[in-house]
């Protein structure tokens, strides 16, 4: 089974622009998760879907956000980019149901907001 | 929503065995233990899962106690290629969960 796919992999953006960001999940996966990496604040949680409907939303502001397509690809979207926003942002990927359905990851879109 | 704690770091030589030890104290009926491990610039890859007791897969095993308020990772014969940063998830996934990845556990091995 092809892994979970992230594009592009890497952007340069300049401040007050938007960005969207793509993803793949694993055949069959129903839930997309997509977490926020940087170097002072670790692994953040942004949102969660699953069949196209947002289960769950983590505590970033309203310039954060996404969506999810009837076949499972999420897209997220960044407005009026800030430079803070420069981090690795993870899409994962997991069945969705059940306790122990753990996530499988992409390898992240690398995001610099200059 | 569990909150975990680990070691910040940790050092190890290669050819010894790491243990790691995650702290939940207010784990849930339903949640899981699943620890993952990250490279810089890569995704967090999946290692381990479990609900009780112990579990074993081929890089891994998984020590649960009864209480289930903590958990310990244990990497058997640890080369280089295991320096990375490590992960203790407690959840119910599936269920519109919000995870907590905390800051986790740096391991630096050295030969």
């Amino acid at each position: 089974k092809a892994g979970v796919t992230q594009t592009p992999r890497y952007l340069i953006k300049t401040r007050g622009q938007q960005v969207t960001l793509s993803c793949s999940p694993i055949s069959g996966h129903r839930s997309v998760s997509w977490y926020q990496q940087t170097p002072g604040q670790g692994l953040q949680f942004l949102f969660e879907y699953f069949s196209e409907t947002q289960r769950n939303k983590g505590n970033f502001p309203g310039r954060f956000s996404g969506r999810q397509f009837s076949n499972s690809r999420s897209e997220m979207n960044v407005s009026t980019l800030e430079l803070g926003d420069s981090a690795l942002y993870l899409c994962a990927s997991s069945g969705g149901q059940g306790g122990n359905s753990p996530l499988h990851f992409g390898n992240g879109t690398r995001l610099t907001v200059t | 929503l569990a909150k975990t704690t680990q070691p910040i770091s940790m050092d190890s030589y290669e050819g010894q065995e790491v243990n790691i030890t995650c702290s939940h104290n207010n784990i849930a009926t339903n949640d899981y233990i699943t620890w993952y491990q990250q490279f810089p610039s890569q995704g967090p890859r999946f290692i381990i899962q479990g609900y009780k007791t112990k579990v074993t897969n081929e890089v891994a095993s998984l020590f649960i106690p009864a209480d289930r308020k903590s958990s310990t990772l244990s990497l058997p014969r640890v080369s280089l290629s295991d320096t990375a940063v490590y992960y203790c998830l407690v959840g119910a996934f599936g269920s519109g969960y919000a995870l907590n990845f905390g800051k986790g556990t740096s391991l630096l091995v050295t030969p």
